[in-house]
């Protein structure tokens, strides 16, 4: 069984621009999770999404968005970059909208900004 | 908001050795817990949660955790560690099944032969 995988594996952008980054669940789950590990910050939870419905933000500003595909799977827009995005950004996947589920995690898109 | 503390940044033990890694999180009404482990290079992996019952949860590779409602704590421990242990080890916390899992900064774990 396919694990999570997330796309591209690394980016190198400058200040201002957007990136888009992409994220496939193990088949079957419905649930999809965007998190961001900066440096010595752990993971900061950013957006849950499940059956396609935003289901929960964390404490990001607007510029950080996403959506869900009727397919599950789901991307995470993050628009006029800054230096403080740069970070490892992971997705996770579960079987269903509730948390007590384990989370599966993809290797995850390191975004650099320069 | 639910938070998680975890003291100890880094935790050096020697192979064979006991280890304990803690995890505070702020109190609610009822929660849910999970320890998670990122080997060097690698996505994160469930080692253990608590949901309810027993509060002595066995997780993979000779883990376990107790939960402490008094104390708020969940603290992780394996009675002889490995050089394969060496990982950065997250505590995590929801208030609720329909809350967001909130994670702890991380404990990095070395384990020196």
């Amino acid at each position: 069984e396919a694990g999570v995988t997330q796309s591209p594996t690394h980016l190198i952008k400058t200040r201002g621009q957007q990136v888009t980054l992409r994220c496939s669940p193990i088949s079957g789950h419905t649930s999809v999770y965007w998190y961001q590990q900066a440096l010595g910050l752990g993971l900061q939870f950013l957006l849950w999404y499940d059956e396609g419905e935003e289901r929960n933000r964390g404490n990001f500003p607007p510029r950080f968005s996403g959506r869900q595909f009727p397919n599950y799977s789901s991307e995470l827009n993050v628009n006029a970059l800054e230096l403080e995005d740069s970070a490892l950004y992971l997705c996770a996947s579960s079987p269903s909208g509730i948390s007590t589920d384990t989370q599966y995690f993809g290797p995850g898109t390191r975004l650099t900004v320069l | 908001a639910q938070s998680v503390t975890q003291l100890d940044s880094q935790v050096p033990v020697f192979e064979e050795a006991p280890v304990e890694l803690r995890c505070n999180y702020s109190s609610s009404v009822s929660v849910y817990l999970f320890w998670y482990v990122q080997y060097p290079n690698q996505g994160l992996q469930l080692l253990l949660k608590y949901l309810s019952g027993s509060t002595l949860v066995k997780g993979i590779n000779g883990f376990e955790a107790e939960f402490n409602k008094s104390q708020t704590s969940f603290h992780l421990r394996k009675p002889s560690v490995h050089i394969s242990d060496t990982a950065e080890y997250f505590c995590a916390v929801s208030k609720t099944s329909y809350d967001k899992v909130i994670f702890g900064p991380g404990t990095s774990l070395s384990v020196i032969p």
